[in-house]
């Protein structure tokens, strides 16, 4: 099984800043790789995908990037709505495994 | 337009058993996958297995065979994921989601449900 690790935990970011994330996988997923937000009380949704390619809808303050086993998705000025957990999903290998979640918080 | 529901809240006993269920509406329900993902309160996202309407191929994570079964009627545009006998542990939300994929296989979930409480408790 590919292991989905995360990094932060949780992030503490002002409104207007960048916050970046961390995902990293146990072995190669190519660029087998989305992203997900969750927000609270809510069902997660699609972000980013193929590692870079943002879902439709999906506003360009977002942007993902890396490959192999190393990922990060940016968001470049954080707006209130943005304040959510995300989730990296790898499609590479079976079983589809997540990590384990980033909270990005309000500082 | 794309939409899946999922069936309302259910609080249950353990041992007893459980069908809830996901319908899918605004697409050709038989071209695309279903997957199931479990939420324990608090906790992060798990696929659990999918299925493809279209000829009721499914898999299973490893952690979930045998746990429960996931099925589906075209005709009604309806996935279902089902336990025999409920446990405590079973307490979770669960998500259904439209899978993206194509002729090669199955990939990320861009179409998701609102999410099915499930509650074990005597």
């Amino acid at each position: 099984e590919t292991v989905m690790t995360q990094s932060p935990t949780t992030l503490s970011v002002s409104p207007g800043e960048r916050a970046a994330l961390s995902c990293r996988a146990s072995q190669s997923v190519s660029s087998y790789l989305a992203w997900y937000q969750q927000r609270p009380g809510q069902a997660p949704r699609l972000l980013i995908y193929a590692a870079s390619t943002r879902a439709t809808g999906i506003p360009a303050r977002f942007s993902g990037s890396g490959s192999g086993t190393e990922f990060t998705l940016t968001i470049s000025s954080l707006q209130s709505e943005d304040f959510a957990v995300y989730y990296c999903q790898q499609y590479d290998t079976w079983p589809r495994t997540f990590g384990q979640g980033t909270k990005v918080e309000i500082k | 337009e794309v939409q899946v529901v999922q069936s309302g809240i259910e609080l249950k006993k353990p041992g007893e058993s459980l069908r809830i269920s996901c319908t899918g509406s605004g697409y050709t329900f038989t071209d695309h996958w279903i997957a199931w993902v479990r939420q324990k309160s608090g906790k992060g996202l798990e696929w659990m297995g999918n299925i493809y309407p279209g000829d009721s191929d499914t898999r299973y994570s490893p952690s979930f065979q045998g746990q429960v079964t996931i099925s589906a009627d075209k005709s009604i545009s309806t996935a279902y994921l089902q336990w025999s006998s409920l446990k405590a542990s079973d307490t979770a939300i669960y998500f259904c989601a439209r899978v993206e994929g194509d002729g090669s296989g199955f990939y990320y979930l861009n179409y998701w449900g609102q999410g099915t409480l499930v509650t074990v408790s005597s």
